[in-house]
């Protein structure tokens, strides 16, 4: 169980273009998400939160025009990179804690697969 | 959350024990330690956690200081396929709540 999915697991496109990156919970649900994004030899650094019905909140120096993310369901969150540029190749990590009792996310976090960008 | 120190880059020898030290000197009372790793190209992968007893797993097994300043993670018999970078963190048990990620130890299992 537990089980967080990406969709596409690496995506190449041309700069100026756009890019919309799943994440599904596949067995549960999540009123909460986390997205991450990993450059070459560094470690995860979170992005932005994703809640259900509400919208996101980017972490500082993210610009939240640039990466929109919408979280219309307790089992999806997109990130769409708008005019994506050479810098914006990464690798994209989201999480999930599943919704507990009473609609309260639980501590619990399970990590996506991870998605790799590569703008050209 | 509170900051953990670990060193940049470790080697241990397939079948041998693998001895992963994390400091969190700062640590509060009610955060736990928990440590993931992250497998090339991979998402992070949950290893194990603890508040101050020590704790064992199929994965492997973590021990505490008594003052909680430090902990160790131990791969008791690592195989190649334990090759990744470890993480570990520190963090209330409170919600849906973002990890802190450091640097990491990038462990190298050697045949």
């Amino acid at each position: 169980g537990a089980v967080v999915s990406q969709h596409p697991s690496w995506v190449i496109c041309k700069s100026g273009t756009s890019v919309k990156i799943e994440c599904r919970s596949l067995d549960f649900q999540a009123t909460t998400m986390f997205w991450y994004r990993q450059f070459p030899k560094q470690s995860l650094m979170l992005m932005a939160t994703s809640n259900e019905g509400s919208k996101a909140t980017y972490e500082q120096g993210v610009e939240k025009d640039k990466f929109l993310i919408n979280h219309a369901s307790l089992t999806l969150s997109t990130l769409t990179v708008t005019s994506a540029h050479p810098e914006d190749s990464s690798f994209y990590i989201c999480s999930a804690s599943p919704t507990g009792g009473l609609g309260v996310s639980s501590y619990e976090q399970y990590f996506g697969p991870g998605t790799r960008l590569t703008v050209t | 959350d509170a900051k953990t120190t670990q060193p940049t880059s470790m080697d241990c020898a397939e079948g041998r024990a693998a001895n992963l030290p994390c400091n969190h000197s700062t640590i509060s009372g009610n955060e736990y330690v928990y440590w993931y790793r992250q497998i090339h190209s991979q998402g992070p992968q949950y290893i194990i956690h603890g508040l101050k007893n020590n704790e064992t797993n199929e994965m492997a097994s973590l021990i505490i200081t008594e003052d909680r300043k430090s902990s160790t993670l131990i791969l008791p018999h690592a195989t190649l396929r334990d090759t990744a970078v470890y993480y570990c963190i520190v963090r209330v048990l409170q919600g849906a709540q973002k990890l802190v990620f450091g640097q990491g130890t990038r462990l190298t299992i050697n045949p």
